[in-house]
C-alpha cells in the first residue's frame, strides 16, 4: 500500500497475556519508529530502527517491551505480560532516512486495551 | 531534555472565525525542525508543516498560516475561516536528535489542542 499499515487496528487482552502488534512501512523507508500515546496525550517515544538496527530503544517503559524489524522492513512490536498501564495507542512511523529531519509518515495505529 | 507545551487542552468556535493554537518548545540543540500535525478521529497523525530552526519567516498555504518566533520559542499556528473540517487534534512536534529519543529524525511531542469547529 501507499502508506503505512498496522495491524491489528483493535487489540484487547486479558491482564497477562502476550501481544503482538505489526507495523508495514512505506515500502523503502529505512527509519521505522514507534510510539505509545496515551488517552487525551501527545505520542511519546519508544524505539528507532535504522533498517534492522535498533538504534535506540530509550522509550521503552520496561523489559516487557520487545521490539523487532529483523529484515529491516516490516516491525513487531511485542509486549509480554500485558498490565492495565500499557492500555493506549501505539503508533508507527517511518521516514526516508535519518538525514535533516525529513518527516515521518505516521500509520492509523493499533488501540490496545489491557483488561 | 526537549519539551513542548500546548498550553490550550481545548479551544470551541463556530465556523468561519479565525483560531490561533499555540505552541512553545524547549531545546538545548541549535540546529532543530518544528513540525505540526493533525490527527483527526480515524487516529492517522497527518503532517502538516516542518521548520528549520534557522528559517524564521512566516508561512501562509490557504487557511493555514504559521508564525515562528525563535525570541519566545514559539511556533504558533492560525486557522482562518474555520470550517468544520478542521476539527481535530493539533499536535506540535519538535526534531533535533541530541536530546530526543530516535535520532535526528525522532520527535518529542506536546499534548495536543482539541479543536472543535462548531457549524
Amino acid at each position: 500500500g501507499a502508506g503505512v499499515s498496522q495491524s491489528p487496528r483493535y487489540k484487547v487482552a486479558k491482564r497477562g497475556q502476550d501481544v503482538a502488534l505489526r507495523c508495514d512501512p512505506i515500502s523503502g523507508h529505512v527509519s521505522l519508529f514507534w510510539y505509545q500515546q496515551a488517552l487525551g496525550q501527545g505520542p511519546e517515544f519508544l524505539t528507532y530502527f535504522q533498517n534492522e538496527a535498533q538504534l535506540d530503544k530509550s522509550g521503552l517503559p520496561s523489559d516487557r517491551f520487545f521490539a523487532e524489524r529483523p529484515e529491516g522492513s516490516v516491525s513487531t512490536l511485542k509486549i509480554q505480560r500485558t498490565q492495565q498501564e500499557d492500555s493506549a495507542v501505539y503508533l508507527c512511523a517511518s521516514s526516508l532516512a535519518s538525514q535533516g529531519a525529513r518527516k515521518l509518515f505516521f500509520g492509523s495505529g493499533t488501540q490496545l486495551s489491557v483488561l | 531534555a526537549q519539551k513542548v507545551t500546548q498550553a490550550q487542552t481545548e479551544i470551541s468556535v463556530v465556523e468561519k472565525e479565525d483560531v490561533t493554537l499555540d505552541c512553545v518548545y524547549e531545546t538545548r540543540d541549535t540546529t532543530y525542525y518544528l513540525f505540526w500535525y493533525k490527527q483527526p478521529p480515524s487516529g492517522e497523525l497527518v503532517f502538516l508543516i516542518r521548520r528549520n530552526s534557522f528559517d524564521e519567516q512566516n508561512e501562509i498555504s490557504g487557511r493555514y498560516s504559521w508564525n515562528f518566533q525563535k525570541s519566545t520559542s514559539s511556533f504558533n499556528f492560525t486557522i482562518t475561516a474555520s470550517q468544520v473540517v478542521d476539527s481535530a487534534v493539533y499536535f506540535c512536534a519538535l526534531s533535533g536528535g541530541t536530546y530526543s529519543g530516535g535520532g535526528a529524525d525522532g520527535l518529542t511531542f506536546g499534548k495536543g489542542t482539541h479543536l472543535i469547529i462548531q457549524p
